[in-house]
């Protein structure tokens, strides 16, 4: 149980372009889920909170327009990387929290995003 | 805001020797402390967690310290394995915050065989 599924798992897009990644709960719901960053060689870094039915909430130097987030459902997340730039060239990971039971979090499988 | 120290970033071992990852965190307010496991390229993957109402959790292997009073909490692994060799994060959150995790900066265990 608590699988989390992540796709596309790897994208590769030219500069300009929108991204959009997509976070599944698979077999619980998940009223909360979260977008992480994650350089090389380093740290998760938690970009938004997502929160189903309201707008996300943004950690500070992430830009909102920049990365839309929408949560329309209890089992679905979607994250899209708008006019993509090489800067954005990183490994974003999404987890999910059930709505029932403790805090914990389960993580999607991650998106490989290379902008060209 | 929670701020998540972790030492060591680097920590080598020979195969059965035991392994002890330490984090200290600044909220007084956070109360549930996991610890997640991420072998390179694939998604982290809790092994072990603990609620500021228990002072030590123990899984076969892997057991969790807490010291609220200090507020430093760690991680060890006895008996390591050459499969316990990846990347090891702790991460500290309250209810408050939505449950938002706030990591450390990770710890690379590699266990020589």
């Amino acid at each position: 149980g608590a699988v989390v599924s992540q796709h596309p798992s790897r994208v590769i897009c030219k500069s300009g372009t929108s991204v959009k990644i997509e976070c599944r709960s698979l077999d619980f719901q998940a009223t909360t889920m979260f977008w992480y960053r994650q350089f090389p060689k380093q740290s998760l870094m938690l970009m938004a909170t997502s929160n189903e039915g309201s707008k996300a909430t943004y950690e500070q130097g992430v830009e909102k327009d920049k990365f839309l987030i929408n949560h329309a459902s209890l089992t679905l997340s979607t994250l899209t990387v708008t006019s993509a730039h090489p800067e954005d060239s990183s490994f974003y990971i999404c987890s999910a929290r059930p709505t029932a039971g403790k805090n914990i979090q389960y993580f999607g499988a991650g998106t490989r995003l290379s902008v060209l | 805001g929670e701020n998540v120290e972790q030492h060591p970033s680097t920590l080598s071992v020979q195969e059965g020797d035991s392994a002890v990852i330490k984090c200290t965190y600044s909220d007084s307010a956070s109360n549930y402390f996991p610890w997640y496991k991420q072998e390179l390229g694939k998604r982290p993957q809790l092994i072990i967690d603990i609620r500021s109402n228990v002072g030590e959790k123990k899984d076969q292997r892997i057991a969790v310290t807490l010291n609220k009073t200090a507020k430093h909490f760690s991680l060890h692994i006895t008996e390591t394995q050459p499969e316990d060799s990846a990347v090891y994060f702790c991460a500290a959150s309250s209810w408050g915050s939505q449950g938002n995790l706030i990591f450390g900066k990770g710890t690379k265990l590699s266990v020589k065989p």
